[in-house]
């Protein structure tokens, strides 16, 4: 069963600081890896994705992950955080056949940005 | 495009009544998705259609849930009875079903079943 984890439940960070959210999968296929993010009561926004290719993805608002298939790991970076940055952030894990399309998200992590 | 809408956006009810999500994907999406957000349980996948047709309806917790979707556009989530338990978020998201398989979210309707 495909499964994600995200072991930081909520991290603070000071504005101008780098930061980087972790997320751990397994899947037993080719997965394909997400990033969402979830700001107080609103929906969830795609901030970037891989599905192959280049292991370092770019995303809006200046974030980026890198797929690292040793490690099952697909990490969240961004290398100086604003204060908007605040909200929670989903990795998740899907696939492209017809059966396994629904994502699986990982429990979040919370953002808080100290000014 | 105007995204994808749901409606109603908060909806608050009693226990025992019948409740019914709305959701109506991107156009010329052609996968649909009805998660549930909690926080016992966080995200989760409650039914998914592929052209209108129950994929995977694994994620329904009983039969007091049901979903239906009959046409390209439109879907609903219906909970009867509602229970204090079912009060959660529940979101619905599409894609398209070739290819890659970004999801799209709408705002999501919170519920409330008191």
């Amino acid at each position: 069963a495909q499964s994600v984890t995200q072991p930081d439940i909520h991290i603070t960070v000071s504005e101008g600081a780098s930061l980087e959210l972790r997320c751990n999968y397994s899947y037993g296929a080719t997965p394909y890896l997400f990033w969402y993010v979830q700001s107080p009561g609103q929906g969830l926004q795609l901030l970037l994705k891989y599905f192959s290719g280049d292991t370092l993805v770019q995303g809006i608002k200046g974030f980026e992950a890198e797929f690292k298939r040793s490690q099952s790991s697909f990490n969240l970076r961004k290398p100086s955080v604003h204060w908007s940055d605040a909200a929670e952030y989903f990795c998740a894990v899907g696939g492209m056949d017809t059966g396994r399309r629904a994502l699986t998200f990982g429990s979040g992590t919370r953002l808080q940005v100290q000014p | 495009d105007a995204g994808v809408i749901q409606s109603p956006r908060h909806e608050v009810t009693e226990m025992g009544q019948e409740v019914t999500l709305r959701c109506k994907p991107i156009s010329g999406h052609n996968s649909l998705f009805w998660y549930r957000q909690t926080m016992m349980r966080g995200l989760e996948l409650l039914i998914y259609f592929n052209n209108n047709v129950p994929i995977d309806d694994s994620g329904m917790p009983e039969d007091r849930f049901s979903a239906k979707m009959p046409n390209a556009s439109f879907s609903t989530l219906k909970i009867q009875p509602s229970e204090p338990r079912d009060s959660a978020v529940y979101f619905c998201a599409s894609s398209l079903a070739q290819g890659y398989n970004e999801q799209f979210f709408g705002p999501g309707t919170r519920l409330t079943v008191l």
